[in-house]
């Protein structure tokens, strides 16, 4: 059974620093992974998109990696800005009707 | 359009009641999925439509449940009896025709419909 997990559940830092955040899943076997935003109180926004045969993606100042291997895939998040506090997902596609198996999410506080 | 639609956006209930949530996917997405997410936790799935055809449901959706899409566009999803552990926010999402078949598309998500049951 595929399990994905975020570490850490919280995260705080200052303005202007680079941070990584870590998704980890325990069956290799994925179609793709996905990284979300999700605002307080609100639906869930899609950041990334990264297929089985890519290793990252790239947005902005956003980059995610993906180590279907080692069942890991990071966020990087570059010169953080106060907006980026939300709670970051990840999910997996296992292929079963595009069905996504989630992580609990990481809280994100950018500290002005 | 404006992304996808959720209404109501909050519901109060007395355990017992029944509810009934309206999803209104963006237009030409063929793929509707619904979720329940509660406190502190990721989404959970809870089932996958292909135009109106409800092609996977999720063990959490007891009998309790019933979800349709009719025509394949908008869905709704009833929770007859409501119970108290059925407090969560229910998300609903999109998704458009992939050219690949098993190649998937970024989900676009509503802004979900928070239900309280006292």
């Amino acid at each position: 059974k595929q399990e994905v997990t975020q570490i850490p559940a919280a995260l705080s830092v200052p303005e202007g620093e680079n941070l990584v955040l870590n998704c980890s899943f325990t069956d290799s076997a994925i179609y793709n992974l996905q990284w979300f935003r999700q605002d307080p109180g609100k639906g869930l926004t899609s950041l990334l998109l990264i297929q089985s045969s890519q290793r990252e993606q790239t947005s902005g100042r956003l980059n995610a990696s993906l180590d279907k291997s080692s069942g890991r895939s990071t966020l990087y998040i570059a010169a953080s800005q106060p907006g980026d506090s939300a709670t970051y997902l990840c999910a997996v596609d296992v292929g079963s009707n595009y069905q996504l198996i989630w992580g609990a999410g990481t809280k994100l506080i950018i500290k002005p | 359009d404006t992304g996808v639609s959720q209404n109501p956006r909050h519901k109060i209930t007395k355990r017992g009641q029944n509810v009934t949530f309206r999803c209104d996917p963006i237009s030409e997405h063929n793929r509707l999925y619904w979720y329940r997410q509660t406190l502190g936790q990721g989404p959970e799935f809870l089932t996958y439509f292909q135009n109106e055809a409800q092609l996977e449901k999720s063990r959490l959706l007891s009998d309790r449940f019933s979800a349709e899409r009719p025509k394949g566009s908008f869905s709704t999803l009833e929770i007859q009896r409501t119970e108290q552990g059925d407090s969560a926010m229910y998300l609903c999402a999109s998704s458009p025709r992939s050219l690949a078949g098993w190649v998937t598309d970024t989900q676009y998500f509503g802004p979900g419909t928070r239900l309280t049951v006292l």
